[in-house]
Order: structure tokens, then C-alpha cells, then sequence
């Protein structure tokens, strides 16, 4: 059972945005950075965001996080077919001495 | 880039110990922290723990009675060990490496994950 609450799916047409919130407390997202991985179709996660609102070279600008309080964001702008995929938010837990969360993992759809 | 490959029998009896390895290529073990990461099918994505490159650990609440993680610097190579697995632990396991330096800490780099089936 993940601290942190991802909607289960978002859908979009190309070209369109697409936002999947994150949201935790102040234990985990409002003490400490985010970071976003994106798992396409058989293939191992891969980061895609990272310190609540960086890219990672080679990822295109159409992706951008944001935080806020206990909350945070993943935008997709200009969505297009090959970002159909799950997306999960990330961070660092304080409580029970300290771990490692996932979020429970949104899928992205390309209507 | 660093690279990194999971190993380790793809079929474990209820009960029994998992063990995995994950070979760390094209870059030291030293330096870094090191974590392991499953995926159960068709569900979301859970952290194990993290090794230092000195051997010191970090586990998950919900896991920790039952794993250990060690490293072998002499063969840049990391392990985990799941003691007592039941049909709830079968899943993909992913290691990868962990980019850590100060509040900032994210994995950057992942194996291609292996299946592990928990069934006598």
C-alpha cells in the first residue's frame, strides 16, 4: 500500500496535455524531492524527471514537473503515441527511521 | 554508461531463500548506493532497500524481516537475499544504481529486470 496517490489512468488525444498528480504528506512530499519514472510496454522504468522539476538529457521538454506542499505534478504536453506508458511519482519517506516510496503508477493513454 | 544485469534462478519454492545478483558493467561499484526494485505482475513499482559501496543498508519497513543486501566490490557486484518467500513476492526484480548527493536522490541507471516465480 503506497503513501503516495496517483490517479489509476489519463487519457488524451494527440497534441493535447496531460497532468497526473501525485499526492503524499508532509513526511514524504513535503520534506523531500520528487522525481518522476516512466515504464513503457515491457521495458524497465527509466527516469524521466528528477529534484521535483528537472530533465534528464535526451528527455524532450514536452515533459515538466512541479511541487507544491504535499503534492506534486507531471505535465505531457503535446502527447503524442509513443508516451502511452505507466508513470510513477517517487520520493524519500521520513517516518519509521526512513524508505524509499513509489506512487501508485498512473496509465497513459493515447485515444 | 553504466550497466547493470540482473541474475539468479527464475523459479523459487515457497519457503525458500530468493537470491538474486545484480553485475554492475562500464563503471565502479565504488562510490555509489545501489538498490533493489520489484514490480509484481501487473502492479505498481516497490523499493526493497539500498547498499552503500561500504556495505551499510537501508531496507523497507514491510520487507525488512526478511531481506539482506550485500555488495562484492572485488566482483562490482551487488546481491539480494528474500528469505521465507511466499506467492506474494513473485515478480520482477530490477537493481539500479542510486544517485545520491545531499537531498537530491533518484535512480538513474536499470537493469532490463528479471522474473522471479514463486510455485512448488
Amino acid at each position: 500500500q503506497s503513501v503516495l496517490t496517483q490517479p489509476p489512468s489519463a487519457s488524451g488525444t494527440p497534441g493535447q496535455t496531460v497532468t497526473i498528480s501525485c499526492s503524499g504528506s508532509s513526511s514524504n512530499i513535503g520534506s523531500n524531492i520528487v522525481n518522476w519514472y516512466q515504464q513503457l510496454p515491457g521495458t524497465a522504468p527509466r527516469l524521466l524527471i528528477y529534484t521535483n522539476n528537472q530533465r534528464p538529457s535526451g528527455v524532450p521538454d514536452r515533459f515538466s514537473g512541479s511541487k507544491s506542499g504535499t503534492s506534486a505534478s507531471l505535465a505531457i504536453s503535446g502527447l503524442q503515441s509513443e508516451d502511452e506508458g505507466d508513470y510513477y511519482c517517487a520520493t524519500w519517506d521520513d517516518s519509521l527511521n526512513g524508505f524509499h516510496v513509489f506512487g501508485t503508477g498512473t496509465k497513459v493513454t493515447v485515444v | 554508461q553504466v550497466q547493470l544485469q540482473e541474475s539468479g534462478p527464475g523459479l523459487v519454492k515457497p519457503s525458500e531463500t530468493l537470491s538474486l545478483t545484480c553485475t554492475v558493467s562500464a563503471g565502479s561499484i565504488s562510490g555509489d548506493y545501489w538498490s533493489w526494485i520489484r514490480q509484481p505482475p501487473e502492479k505498481g513499482l516497490e523499493w526493497i532497500g539500498y547498499i552503500y559501496y561500504s556495505g551499510s543498508t537501508t531496507y523497507s519497513p514491510s520487507l525488512k524481516s526478511r531481506v539482506t543486501i550485500s555488495v562484492d566490490r572485488s566482483k562490482n557486484q551487488f546481491s539480494l537475499k528474500l528469505r521465507s518467500v511466499t506467492a506474494a513476492d513473485t515478480a520482477v526484480y530490477y537493481c539500479a544504481r542510486v544517485f545520491h548527493e545531499g537531498p537530491t536522490y533518484y535512480f538513474d541507471f536499470w537493469g532490463q529486470g528479471t522474473l522471479v516465480t514463486v510455485s512448488s
